[in-house]
């Protein structure tokens, strides 16, 4: 168990720009989560997949947000034309797939953006 | 809208005293209940989970106590440690079979030694 993985850890970048997050999971965990996290907030749910299929998103995921799952294995979350409100911690997590469970979280991609 | 709300931004217990942390929910539907903590600059830790189906249950230090009349869950740590100084997080899920998280706000324990 290796854990999950997130890169990079930390990404700096201009308004406007676009920015690409990888999350690893733990090797085979089906269902993978990204999350954002805010200063003084709990994290916020974007959307999931079970497999390489992407089976909810959330309304705070606006069209400039897209994540893939490819292969059912990573994920990549891209923003485009980043905005300042995007800045935030952005969390990955994963677990198994077996009805309700623990998840188990990333390191997160710590976002600024100028 | 706030379904999972922890209503405590903050407490300080002194170490070997019992902490406790307290989370309400609205979704009378949420079923299923998580616990994390958090350090900085690190993701959410699992520590202890709940379902409806139990009012109790136990892990070492950690005891989470679920009263579902009243849409309340609570942590108790005993005895509180300096280490455990963190965000506690408390997390729902619904029996929708959607398995996401509603995450809470956060409560940040300080144990003073």
């Amino acid at each position: 168990d290796t854990g999950v993985s997130q890169d990079p850890r930390h990404k700096i970048t201009k308004r406007g720009q676009n920015v690409t997050f990888r999350c690893d999971p733990i090797s085979e965990h089906n269902r993978l989560y990204w999350y954002r996290q805010t200063l003084g907030q709990g994290p916020e749910f974007l959307t999931y997949f079970q497999n390489e299929a992407q089976l909810e998103k959330s309304r705070l995921l606006s069209d400039r947000f897209s994540a893939e799952r490819p292969k059912g294995s990573f994920s990549t979350l891209e923003i485009q034309r980043t905005e300042q409100g995007d800045s935030a911690m952005y969390l990955c997590a994963s677990s198994t797939g077996q009805g309700w469970e623990k998840l188990f979280f990333g390191s997160g991609t710590q976002l600024s953006v100028l | 809208d706030q379904q999972v709300k922890q209503n405590s931004p903050s407490l300080s217990v002194q170490e070997g005293r019992i902490s406790i942390l307290n989370c309400d929910y609205t979704n009378s539907m949420f079923d299923y209940f998580l616990w994390y903590k958090k350090y900085p600059a690190e993701g959410p830790t699992f520590l202890i989970s709940i379902s409806s189906i139990k009012d109790k249950n136990e892990d070492g230090r950690f005891t989470v106590f679920l009263n579902k009349s009243a849409k309340h869950l609570s942590l108790h740590i005993v005895p509180s440690q300096p280490g455990d100084s963190a965000v506690y997080f408390c997390a729902a899920s619904d029996s929708s079979g959607t398995y996401k998280y509603i995450f809470g706000t956060g409560t940040r324990l300080k144990v003073l030694a």
